[in-house]
Formats: C-alpha cells, sequence, structure tokens
C-alpha cells in the first residue's frame, strides 16, 4: 500500500535562513507527488506538484522541490524562510488512477525573528 | 468565484447525535473527496465520488455514510457520532487540469 512519510513533526528555523522538509514516499508505480501548505485555520494551499519530467519543481511563495527516485524522496526546499512561512506543510502523494491523494502527517514549521 | 463551499464551519455534536457536513462547488469537477484531518496523522480519505451517481470508501469509511447528491453536491452524514470522530473535515474536488481545490474545512466536536 502507498504511504507518505514526513520524518520531522515540528522544524524551527530563524527568519532569513534555508529550509528543507523532508517526505519519503512508498509507491510500486511512477508517482505523482505534492506540497501543501495550511496556515491556521485555514484549507490546504497547493505549493507544488511533480507528475514527470524535471525533477526540479519550481511551485508559490519561492519553493522548490527535488524528486529523487532512487532516494524514494521529494523534499521541499526554501533558500530563505520569511516569517509569513510559519505554517504546516504536507506531502501527499496520488495513487489509484487518481482517485487517492495520500498525505503525510505534517511538519509544523516555526519561524523565529 | 466560491470554489468548494462546506457548511458548517463549526459544529459540537454529543454522543449519539447524527449530523450531515455538507459540501457544494461551483467548479464544474467529476470528483469530490471528503478526508478527516487529525493531529499528527495528516488528511484521511473518508469516502470519495468518481462521479455524480458513484460513491467508494477511503482509508476510514467506518461511522460515515455519504451521498452525491448532483454533480454539485458531496454530503457526509454522521448516523450516530463518537468522540473518536472528533476532527476536521475537509472536502475536495480535482480535475485532470486543475487538481485538488479544498474547502476551508468544518471543525467537529463531539462530547
Amino acid at each position: 500500500a502507498q504511504s507518505v512519510t514526513q520524518p520531522d513533526i515540528h522544524i524551527t528555523v530563524s527568519e532569513g535562513a534555508s529550509l528543507e522538509l523532508r517526505c519519503n514516499y512508498s509507491y510500486g508505480a511512477t508517482p505523482y507527488l505534492f506540497w501543501y501548505v495550511q496556515s491556521p485555520g485555514q484549507g490546504l494551499q497547493l505549493l507544488l506538484k511533480y507528475f514527470s519530467g524535471d525533477t526540479l519543481v519550481q511551485g508559490i511563495k519561492g519553493f522548490e522541490a527535488e524528486f529523487k527516485r532512487s532516494q524514494s524522496s521529494f523534499n521541499l526546499r526554501k533558500p530563505s524562510v520569511h516569517w509569513s512561512d510559519a505554517a504546516e506543510y504536507f506531502c501527499a502523494v496520488l495513487t489509484n488512477a487518481g482517485n487517492m491523494l495520500t498525505f503525510g502527517g505534517g511538519t509544523r514549521l516555526m519561524v523565529k525573528p | 468565484n466560491a470554489g468548494v463551499t462546506q457548511t458548517p464551519k463549526f459544529q459540537v455534536l454529543k454522543t449519539g447525535q447524527s449530523m450531515t457536513l455538507q459540501c457544494a462547488q461551483d467548479m464544474n469537477h467529476n470528483s469530490m473527496y471528503w478526508y478527516r484531518q487529525d493531529p499528527g496523522m495528516g488528511l484521511r480519505l473518508i469516502y470519495y465520488s468518481a462521479s455524480e451517481g458513484t460513491t467508494d470508501k477511503g482509508e476510514v469509511p467506518n461511522g460515515y455514510n455519504v451521498s452525491r447528491l448532483n454533480k454539485r453536491e458531496f454530503s457526509l452524514r454522521l448516523e450516530s457520532a463518537a468522540p473518536s470522530q472528533t476532527s476536521v473535515y475537509f472536502c475536495a474536488t480535482r480535475s485532470a487540469a486543475e487538481g485538488y481545490t479544498f474547502g476551508s474545512g468544518t471543525r467537529l466536536t463531539v462530547v
């Protein structure tokens, strides 16, 4: 069965520092991968997605992610974090012919001034 | 454009009570989904409807029923609420071109 693991439940970084959020997936076929962000009390907003092609994908708000098939990973990065990036981040994989989006447990990002 | 609208936004139920969570979309998407979100567990799929007139179980369907009333509306019913169903519920729609669009959620507390 497919699964998504986000090893870090909480991460705290200083404003202006770089950020990497880890995501590992387990899925037999070629995965379609996503990163979502959720601000407190809000729904989920799509940051970026990977379907095929270039393994480094660019998203909104200055985020990027790299698909590494050999490591079954899809880590999210940002070179310089802003206080407004504080939120919860979810990695997800699309399975079951596109009918099931399986989420990781989420990583809560806190940004220190 | 409203996108995906969920009602109510907040609800408190007593154990054993029933209620229906409503979801309506104006995006003309065929597929609709109900997820629940619990701390540390991400979002888990309860039920989905790939098209009008069809529904299928997801990962955690026990204790829930759904109705795809028409293309726009997909409701989730709790027949006899239990404290374990305290959660935040999200409705979502999907199209091949636009991907998933999520509603803003319904926060349900069962006491």
